[in-house]
């Protein structure tokens, strides 16, 4: 499989606090995508990396990619509590042509408390 | 409204009774795939399609099959279902190598 891994599997903080979630994978990618679901729901895009950049920014969500280390991570700083969700990591690889074939990770279930 | 449509939304059958779940999305993207998703196992990829009359399998295709005969169509069909595919299955659709835009998702349970 093909499959990413995120890391931690799952992460408690306090609202406020900073949330990293980290995610590896295994071979050439054109980018990295991260994705949030409420329990139960369909899945939301948040932030698309390519393969090219190293460091991407979305209101207060950061998200770097190290394509040396076939990895990424996730930062959501002063969490909230409507923040809780599972993150997942998605990577689109590499099969040549104009689009590639995305892959998802097991993902990372946050709680924020109050 | 630009979306994906998935139906139906829950689906309780019976095992070898077979089911389709239909997926259309109206973006014209060359793209689709299903996943399901089970506790603790993420989302894994059942079959995606680059294009019209084009189909792979991705990492758990046993007991489905997919058709895409047309642009907008990308229909899971589980000729003889069992217990071990109750799962909730999502569908999604991409241009080029933008984001996945997903349906809502189809809950199926079979016993």
């Amino acid at each position: 499989s093909q499959q990413g891994e995120e890391d931690p599997q799952a992460l408690s903080i306090q609202e406020g606090e900073n949330a990293t979630m980290n995610c590896s994978y295994k071979t050439s990618i054109n980018n990295l995508q991260w994705y949030r679901q409420n329990s139960g729901r369909g899945l939301v895009h948040l932030i698309l990396i390519r393969s090219n950049e190293r460091e991407k920014h979305s209101g207060r969500l950061r998200v770097t990619l190290d394509t040396s280390k076939k990895s990424s991570s996730l930062l959501i700083t002063a969490s909230r509590a409507a923040d809780t969700a599972s993150y997942f990591c998605a990577t689109d690889f590499v099969y040549g042509g104009s689009q590639g074939n995305l892959i998802f990770g097991k993902g990372t279930k946050l709680s924020v408390k109050p | 409204e630009a979306q994906v449509t998935q139906n139906p939304r829950y689906l309780i059958t019976v095992t070898g009774k077979k089911l389709t779940v239909t997926c259309s999305q109206n973006m014209n993207h060359e793209y689709m795939s299903w996943y399901r998703q089970d506790p603790g196992l993420g989302l894994r990829q059942i079959y995606y399609s680059m294009n019209v009359e084009v189909t792979d399998k991705g990492d758990v295709p046993e007991g489905y099959k997919v058709s895409r005969k047309e642009k907008r169509n990308f229909p899971l069909i589980l000729e003889s279902p069992s217990p071990n595919q109750t799962s909730l299955y999502f569908c999604a659709s991409k241009l080029g190598w933008g984001a996945l835009h997903f349906g809502n998702g189809t809950r199926l349970t079979v016993t």
